[in-house]
């Protein structure tokens, strides 16, 4: 597609329950990012994908959190047992290459609230 | 880790005003990029500077990565520039973009 591409867009949803948000990259894209944006803070970094293998998930605040890109090209992060803190807007990244020196480029996001 | 911090936090110009957005950071870095996220939340991409300067249009950047910072002019400020600003920095080739704290600008009429 022309751009990084979210879904859904707004998701609200109950304590306790699970959660996936889906990113399209752009086309041809090998490098995948998924970052968090709480209210008044900049995206901090969740976990990035080179085609199929995260190759750095540091970012993931603990092990609700998974995210997985079985073909190298749509990605979906998946919240098991969701807590009021995890109401964040969820961004995807995606740029050409693994590796240095990339321009990464941002989807809409996905907006997510636990209630 | 590094620490990316910038300044001012936020920022209230008059429509045609000039200003200058500053990015430090605490470590080296490969990659630099200037965002901007307009009120809906989209994060748009501004430059892409790991060293020296670079305009487009009324926006233009300058890294000077040996000092460890980033400006970002503005001029001739336009409603339409209202939003926040935000340096990302690749840290030591790790492949992740981390985020500074962000300037809240907002041009009024």
């Amino acid at each position: 597609g022309a751009g990084v591409s979210q879904t859904p867009s707004n998701k609200v949803t109950e304590k306790g329950k699970y959660v996936e948000l889906r990113c399209d990259p752009i086309s041809g894209h090998t490098a995948l990012y998924w970052y968090r944006q709480s209210l008044g803070q900049g995206p901090e970094f969740l976990i990035y994908f080179q085609g199929t293998g995260a190759a750095d998930d540091s970012g993931l605040p603990n092990d609700r959190f998974f995210a997985v890109r079985p073909e190298g090209s749509v990605s979906t992060l998946k919240i098991q047992r969701t807590e009021r803190g995890d109401s964040a807007v969820y961004l995807c990244a995606s740029s050409p290459w693994g590796g240095s020196g990339n321009t990464i480029y941002f989807g809409e996001g996905s907006w997510l609230t636990v209630v | 880790g590094i620490q990316v911090e910038q300044s001012p936090p936020d920022l209230i110009l008059q429509e045609g005003a000039n200003s200058t957005l500053r990015c430090n950071f605490s470590d080296s870095v490969n990659n630099l990029q200037w965002f901007h996220q307009n009120p809906w939340g989209q994060l748009i991409n501004l430059f892409y500077i790991p060293s020296g300067t670079k305009q487009n249009g009324r926006l233009s950047a300058t890294t000077v990565a040996t000092e460890r910072y980033s400006l970002l002019y503005i001029s001739s400020s336009q409603t339409t520039d209202s939003g926040v600003y935000f340096c990302a920095v690749e840290w030591r080739g790790t492949y992740k973009y981390i985020f500074g704290t962000g300037t809240r600008l907002k041009v009024l009429a």
